[in-house]
């Protein structure tokens, strides 16, 4: 059973429109990811924390943005959504150490924009 | 970088057929290895993981992989399918030490057939 959270699970909204997908995760990892996910496609990184008020970006160029003000909290914020941020969203969370590369992951946010 | 290939994308198999799946990786140095699965409607989630020692790895439901380093491979295996086991399955590498960014492969959706 996962201890990471996102919400929405999904999301139908309008071009134009800002939204924020929360993560949360009660284990207590240090590093947090966002993944994006396509059919067909591999898991891209497009956002990665090693702790509390580090962000980078990942491989994949993204114009969403993150906040790491909480050891448990990583949302990820769009701010201003268009048809080709449609796609599914999954964060996840890793220990430090060795066993670090095992992630946990979320259910996913589906986020749809019109 | 680090990249992964998985060779095959759709497999169709009965119940009680024998399962491999193939995952190449690139990478000159150490790695950490994964197999990742995700049930319909389900977060993905650790099947089995290599990190050193014996190259046959025992996984959760009967899998397992052996890692080749010759061949730099990891494939999946399960003896005999079962109907449960239909999911989408994600070979995963990390470059061992430190922080080093987990890279997923395309994945395979595996079908049983009952």
């Amino acid at each position: 059973e996962a201890d990471i959270y996102q919400t929405p699970r999904y999301l139908v909204i309008g071009t134009g429109k800002k939204i924020t997908l929360e993560c949360s995760q009660t284990m207590g990892h240090d590093k947090m990811y966002w993944y994006q996910q396509d059919p067909g496609m591999e898991l891209h990184l497009i956002h990665y924390s090693y702790g509390v008020n580090s962000t980078e970006k990942g491989d994949l160029s993204s114009e969403s943005t993150v906040s790491r003000i909480r050891t448990e909290h990583f949302p990820l914020t769009l701010e201003s959504a268009r048809p080709s941020h449609t796609s599914q969203y999954l964060c996840a969370s890793s220990r430090t150490g060795f066993g670090t590369g095992e992630l946990f992951f979320g259910e996913g946010s589906r986020l749809t924009v019109l | 970088a680090q990249s992964v290939s998985q060779h095959n994308h759709h497999v169709i198999l009965s119940e009680a057929a024998s399962l491999e799946l193939g995952c190449n990786y690139s990478y000159g140095g150490t790695v950490n290895l994964f197999w990742y699965v995700q049930y319909p409607g389900q977060h993905l989630q650790l099947l089995l993981k290599y990190f050193s020692g014996d190259p046959l790895v025992k996984g959760i439901k009967g899998f397992e992989a052996e890692f080749i380093k010759s061949k730099f491979s990891f494939n999946l295996r399960k003896p005999s399918v079962q109907w449960s086991d239909t999911a989408e399955y994600f070979c995963a590498v990390n470059p061992s030490g430190g922080y080093q960014k987990v890279t997923f492969g395309i994945g395979t959706k595996l079908q049983v057939i009952p």
